[in-house]
């Protein structure tokens, strides 16, 4: 157990519609970080916070959006959902020695 | 930019082979990190390694060990007398400890089954 929460473990939704991913960080992980795991791309880098502000940013989509709140927990929120956002999302966390900690990740299924 | 390239897309060995996977990566950065994350059946990555490029010690854990040489852009790693449960996919990763140093570069994975 990383220490990492993420809910839910499984979300169907359809097209067109907006749904939220959340994330625990490990206890005292000031870093948040989001991942997309799918088939053709592999493993990719979202989005980092620090501290509840945008530190980096990688292939995020614009329908995509996320956020870290004063007490450190992320959301990540996908909209306009299509059929290519099934994946695997994973939130990570980490703290002074910038190794990241996964949660075991939001399935996400699009139909 | 960074990349990591596993070569090695599969791998198959029965339960008490040594087995290697390798990892090369590219960066222009003289400060890195280089990691080990692996992903069992059940879905979730789970950290194995860190090791920073002003270390090039290689590392031994129990079954595993690791070896780094930054000359040939390498960190392999290496499951002695494996196990049917070490099947899972195995990731190489790396960040440049810069500005953007949270983002993990990762590889495209090596996936290990261990027969019995």
């Amino acid at each position: 157990d990383s220490g990492v929460t993420q809910t839910p473990k499984h979300l169907i939704t359809a097209t067109g519609q907006r749904v939220t991913l959340r994330c625990s960080p490990r206890s005292g992980d000031l870093s948040v970080y989001w991942y997309q795991q799918s088939l053709d791309q592999g493993l990719q880098f979202l989005i980092q916070y620090y501290n509840g502000e945008e530190r980096a940013k990688g292939n995020i989509l614009e329908r995509f959006s996320a956020q870290q709140f004063p007490d450190l927990h992320s959301e990540l929120n996908l909209s306009s959902l299509e059929l290519g956002d099934s994946a695997l999302y994973f939130c990570a966390s980490s703290g002074s020695t910038d190794t990241q900690y996964f949660g075991p990740g939001t399935r996400l299924t699009v139909l | 930019a960074q990349k990591v390239t596993q070569a090695q897309t599969e791998i198959s060995v029965v339960e008490k082979e040594d087995v290697t996977l390798d990892c090369v990566y590219e960066t222009r950065d003289t400060t890195y990190y280089l990691f080990w994350y692996k992903q069992p059946p059940s879905g979730e990555l789970v950290f194995l390694i860190r090791r920073n490029s002003f270390d090039e010690q290689n590392e031994i854990s129990g079954r595993y060990s690791w070896n780094f040489q930054k000359s040939t852009s390498s960190f392999n790693f290496t499951i002695t007398a494996s196990q049917v449960v070490d099947s899972a996919v195995y990731f190489c990763a790396s960040n440049n400890g810069g500005t953007s140093y949270g983002k993990l570069t990762f590889g495209q994975g090596t996936i290990l089954t261990v027969h019995p």
